[in-house]
This record gives C-alpha cells, sequence and structure tokens, in this order.
C-alpha cells in the first residue's frame, strides 16, 4: 500500500514550458486535489476532484489543467510555465466522508 | 483577512518544554478542525482533528477549540527534539471536501 505517489520529486522548466505532474493513489479515494504551498501562503488549493470525470477549480487554478480519467489518477499540467508557478505541489486523497487528508511527499518545481 | 490565521513562527523551545500552537478562524461555520505535521522536505500528516469545542488528547499532544472566540490551539507536553517540523491547522469549508489551511508555525524543540 503505497499511499499517494507524486512524480517527479524535482524539476526545473525553463519559461514557456509545458509539463505534467503524476499523482496516484491506491486507496480507492473518491476525493483528490492539488495543492501548492508557498512560504508565508501556506497551502493553496490548485483544483480538486470528487471522483473519476468531475473536477473543479480550487483557489488558484489559472495556469493549470487537471483530468480524472481513472479513480487512481489525478495528473496535474502546466500549459505554459511561468516563474510564478515555483513552488512546492502536493497531491493529496480523502476517501469519502473521511476526516484524513492524505499527502504524497511533493514534487519541487523551480521555474527559470 | 483570511479564513484561518496562524503564526508563522519559527518558536524555539528547550526540549521538554510545553508548547502551544495556535490559530484563529473567522467563519463560525466551520466545525471541523485538524492539525498537520510537515516534517522538512516531507508531505502533511495529520495528527489530530476536533469536532466543535473542547479538548482532544492524544499522548503527549491536546487540541482544544474555543468556538465562541473562534481559537483553536494544539498543545505539545514534554516537547522532545522530534516534534520539530510546521505545524499547520486545517478546516474543511462547510460540507465540501476543500480545507482551508493556516500558514503552519516552524516549531524547533533544541536538545
Amino acid at each position: 500500500n503505497a499511499g499517494v505517489t507524486q512524480t517527479p520529486k524535482f524539476q526545473v522548466l525553463k519559461t514557456g514550458q509545458s509539463m505534467t505532474l503524476q499523482c496516484a493513489q491506491d486507496m480507492n479515494h473518491e476525493y483528490m486535489s492539488w495543492y501548492r504551498q508557498d512560504p508565508g501562503m501556506g497551502l493553496r488549493l490548485i483544483h480538486y476532484s470528487v471522483g473519476a470525470g468531475i473536477t473543479d477549480q480550487g483557489e488558484v487554478p489559472n495556469g493549470y489543467n487537471v483530468s480524472r480519467s481513472t479513480t487512481e489518477d489525478f495528473p496535474l499540467r502546466l500549459l505554459s510555465a511561468a516563474p510564478s508557478q515555483t513552488s512546492v505541489y502536493f497531491c493529496a486523497s480523502t476517501q469519502d466522508g473521511g476526516n484524513t487528508i492524505y499527502f504524497g511527499e511533493g514534487s519541487w518545481l523551480t521555474v527559470v | 483577512q483570511k479564513e484561518v490565521e496562524q503564526d508563522p513562527g519559527p518558536l524555539s523551545v528547550p526540549e521538554g518544554a510545553i508548547v502551544s500552537l495556535n490559530c484563529t478562524y473567522s467563519n463560525s461555520a466551520f466545525q471541523y478542525f485538524m492539525w498537520y505535521r510537515q516534517y522538512s522536505r516531507k508531505g502533511p500528516e495529520l495528527l489530530m482533528y476536533t469536532y466543535s469545542s473542547g479538548n482532544k488528547e492524544d499522548g503527549r499532544f491536546t487540541a482544544q477549540v474555543d468556538k465562541s472566540s473562534k481559537y483553536i490551539s494544539l498543545f505539545i507536553r514534554d516537547s522532545q527534539p522530534s516534534d520539530s517540523a510546521t505545524y499547520l491547522c486545517a478546516t474543511p469549508t462547510s460540507g465540501t471536501y476543500k480545507y482551508i489551511f493556516g500558514t503552519g508555525t516552524r516549531l524547533k524543540v533544541l536538545a
């Protein structure tokens, strides 16, 4: 039981490049989400999904896309990377009716 | 005004001290409150959660909610160097799984 797995752990991008952060969970959780964590800002919700085929925007969705084709996977796409997207990204999942958010280990992204 | 406010610290205490970590919130509809612990370069992990008002104890940790003043606290007794981490408070927005997090308080327990 691996929990929530994120890849890659570290990535450097050039401005304008696109990339996908991968997230997978093996706990059969319906609810998945992506957060970014910046100094002094805490964790901010980017996008979330309440089940396969259903996604919605969080607090800071601009510049990011998500899809949820299966219960297990919830990739986050950066369409055209900007230096303002330099951050640590966390994928998370929660069981329907549960109180616990399970976080991945994080992905450190630098945009130069 | 942020919906959940937390002093970012850092907070340094000697080993064995009692630590008090606090958050304030603005929306009286919030009912569940969680404390997450985040070690350096790791994802946050749930430490405790409480519902409504009152205290909840788990070993050296006590979570307290005061709904009248919209104040939540985490107390750590007999603090250990292994408690050195960032502690984040969180609450779900009413009826959803969208969680609001405080900015986190960085704690350092000195041996």
